[in-house]
């Protein structure tokens, strides 16, 4: 298996730009999460679904954001209008929710978001 | 407040010695403990996951402790290996149902030189 595979890997935009982060999880695994990492924040979980219904966005910071997953092997992160304060590494994890059991999650490589 | 606590921030060893980082939380309830290891550039790797009845768990050269009843765990490495540095990052999962509940240490950054 490929692993959780992101794109773009890097991105560098403008402020006021619109951003999109793509995601596809572990076939077969039913639960995928979108997390940001800073140096200041650490990880932290923005939004997470499962069988692709968003169960939790708590995390997400404000309206500018939004997630979407409209099929099981697919997932996309939006930032719309963009700022600097969203640069940051984005991770999506997947992982195979089984009753009972701690699941693993699994991450991607992460996409660096820059925004000037 | 649900809070994860790591120590030390940063930590500089030579190859071959052993260490210790230590993780203290107030999650509460609380349903599992996990270590991570993320390379720089990389996304995390869980190295183990530990339940509340849990009180050490052995991954290779990695030995993870967890106290419940203080709210403390520990990671042990053994015989450093320069492939060793990375974060080291703690993160409980409180109760309730929810995958997301989730509350992460802000992480414990290992340095080994040779």
């Amino acid at each position: 298996d490929a692993g959780v595979i992101q794109s773009p890997r890097h991105e560098v935009t403008e402020m006021g730009q619109e951003v999109t982060l793509r995601c596809k999880p572990i076939s077969g695994h039913n639960s995928l999460f979108w997390y940001r990492q800073t140096m200041m924040r650490g990880l932290e979980l923005l939004i997470y679904f499962n069988n692709n219904v968003p169960i939790d966005d708590s995390g997400m910071p404000e309206d500018r954001f939004s997630a979407k997953m409209p099929n099981a092997s697919f997932s996309t992160l939006k930032i719309q209008p963009s700022e600097p304060r969203d640069s940051a590494v984005y991770f999506c994890a997947s992982s195979s929710r089984t009753s009972g059991v701690a699941d693993t999650q699994y991450f991607g490589p992460g996409t660096r978001l820059t925004v000037l | 407040k649900n809070q994860v606590e790591q120590s030390p921030q940063s930590l500089i060893i030579l190859e071959g010695k052993n260490c210790t980082l230590q993780c203290n939380y107030t999650v509460s309830p609380f349903s599992n403990l996990r270590w991570y290891k993320q390379d720089t550039g990389r996304g995390p790797v869980s190295l183990t996951i530990m339940t509340f009845s849990e009180n050490t768990k052995s991954n290779g050269r990695y030995t993870a402790t967890l106290d419940a009843d203080t709210k403390q765990s520990s990671l042990h490495i053994t015989a450093s290996q320069l492939s060793d540095s990375a974060s080291y990052i703690c993160v409980v999962r409180g109760t309730g149902g929810s995958q997301g509940n989730l509350i992460f240490g802000k992480g414990t950054k290992l340095s080994v030189k040779p």
